[in-house]
């Protein structure tokens, strides 16, 4: 199976800030990586699938970006409703694997 | 409006089956893929299953494969998965979702608000 790192697996920040969290994969992937916010107690949600296409009603301060193995996610400025825990997800080998999630705080 | 609404999880014995289901509206059932992705209490996600739109291929992961049984049902718009000779470490929140586009490209874009498996003695 393909290994998913999440980096830094928690961060603290404050609003207006610029965050970024990086996913290595264990080999390339493709691009074919997403990233899912998940608020306390909700369901996962789907911001950016291929690396680095926004879901549809998606705000842009999210943005996805690498290749290969590298991949980041960006908050442009960070929102106080965007305190979640995020995940990358490959989709390029079965099974599909996540990351063990960055929890976001403010 | 898409929706997912998930059903059946339970408090059950170890090595005690369970049966949850996922009943879909707002898009074309018949057309999608599906998936069953769950998560540990305060752990990560784990995905755990997949269904091709007419049902005719299933996809598990190795920890669930054999115990765990993924079908569905386009003339209700339902998604099962039966769960037989459950562990401890199948508890907790088990999510449907549809995947976006292919079965081999599993994204999944909508999800159910997951139903509560506690496995325990």
């Amino acid at each position: 199976d393909i290994q998913m790192t999440q980096s830094p697996s928690s961060l603290s920040a404050s609003v207006g800030d610029r965050v970024t969290i990086t996913c290595l994969a264990s080999q390339d992937i493709n691009n074919y990586l997403s990233w899912y916010q998940q608020k306390p107690g909700k369901a996962p949600r789907l911001l950016i699938y291929d690396t680095s296409n926004l879901e549809t009603g998606v705000p842009s301060r999210f943005s996805g970006s690498g290749s290969g193995t590298d991949f980041s996610f960006t908050i442009s400025s960070l929102q106080p409703e965007d305190i979640a825990t995020y995940y990358c997800q490959q989709y390029d080998n079965f099974p599909p694997t996540f990351g063990q999630g960055t929890k976001l705080e403010i | 409006e898409v929706q997912l609404l998930e059903s059946g999880g339970t408090l059950v014995q170890p090595g005690g089956s369970l049966r949850l289901s996922c009943e879909f509206s707002g898009f074309s059932f018949s057309a999608h893929a599906m998936s069953w992705v769950r998560q540990a209490p305060g752990k990560g996600l784990e995905w755990v299953s997949a269904i091709v739109p007419a049902g005719g291929s299933t996809y598990y992961a190795d920890s669930v494969k054999g115990r765990f049984s993924i079908s569905r049902d386009n003339s209700k718009n339902t998604l099962s998965l039966q769960m037989n000779r459950l562990r401890g470490d199948d508890t907790g929140v088990y999510y449907c979702a549809k995947v976006q586009r292919t079965i081999s490209l599993l994204v999944m874009d909508v999800w159910g608000q997951g139903t509560a498996v506690t496995v325990s003695s």
